[in-house]
């Protein structure tokens, strides 16, 4: 399957600071996905981007394919950012298995 | 929506017994995928419906675990035996489409197999 790199795998920071997250991944894929997962387990997916660049709010993403890397920036820190931010890709010979890294530990302190 | 609902959020069972987890995903959404999160593993799919028909169940560890779909708003995992090693959060989760959409994922169920 393809091998998913997120670095850092921890990261702290006080609140209102900018961050950048990577997601290197080993093989072309036509499915990258974004999650952050909350202190209280729950998965919640934040960006669908196998391409280009998207944004949310203070969270915005970009994949550039032909390189295999994903970024996803999160400006403005604030304490309820804190939790494992997951990048999971998927592509073509195994359709709809999203193979998922390690994450980023992210703590946000007041 | 609702969301994807999953029951329980926690079980401990002993080893042996049998452990039933269930799922119900979001209306209109024809893919549903049964995840499993470790400590040592990490996040890893155990198999995927598409229209309630198994299309990769490549990842169920063993015989010990089966997965059905009987109609478009249900699904369950079952264990029987589980085993400690067992222990983990199994997730579902659902889509649209297998690209082009992001996956919604339930809360999780909890099992811990003592």
């Amino acid at each position: 399957g393809i091998q998913v790199e997120q670095s850092p795998p921890d990261l702290i920071l006080q609140e209102g600071a900018n961050s950048t997250l990577r997601c290197n991944f080993s093989d072309s894929v036509n499915n990258l996905q974004w999650f952050h997962q909350n202190p209280w387990g729950q998965l919640i997916n934040l960006f669908y981007i196998p391409s280009g660049t998207k944004q949310n709010g203070r969270l915005s993403a970009t994949t550039v394919a032909t390189e295999r890397y994903s970024l996803l920036y999160i400006s403005s820190s604030q304490t309820t950012d804190s939790g494992v931010y997951f990048c999971a890709v998927g592509e073509g010979s195994t359709l709809g298995r999203l193979y998922f890294g390690r994450g980023t530990q992210l703590t946000v302190w007041p | 929506d609702a969301g994807v609902i999953q029951s329980p959020r926690h079980e401990v069972t002993e080893m042996g017994q049998e452990v039933t987890l269930r799922c119900k995903p979001i209306s209109g959404h024809d893919y549903l995928f049964w995840y499993r999160q470790t400590m040592m593993r990490g996040l890893e799919l155990l198999i995927y419906f598409n229209n309630n028909v198994p299309i990769d169940d490549s990842g169920m560890p063993e015989d010990r675990f089966s997965a059905k779909m009987p109609n478009a708003s249900f699904s369950t995992l079952k264990i029987q035996p589980s085993e400690p090693r067992d222990s983990a959060v199994y997730f579902c989760a659902s889509s649209l489409v297998l690209v082009g959409y992001g996956y919604t994922f339930g809360s999780g169920t909890r099992l811990t197999v003592v």
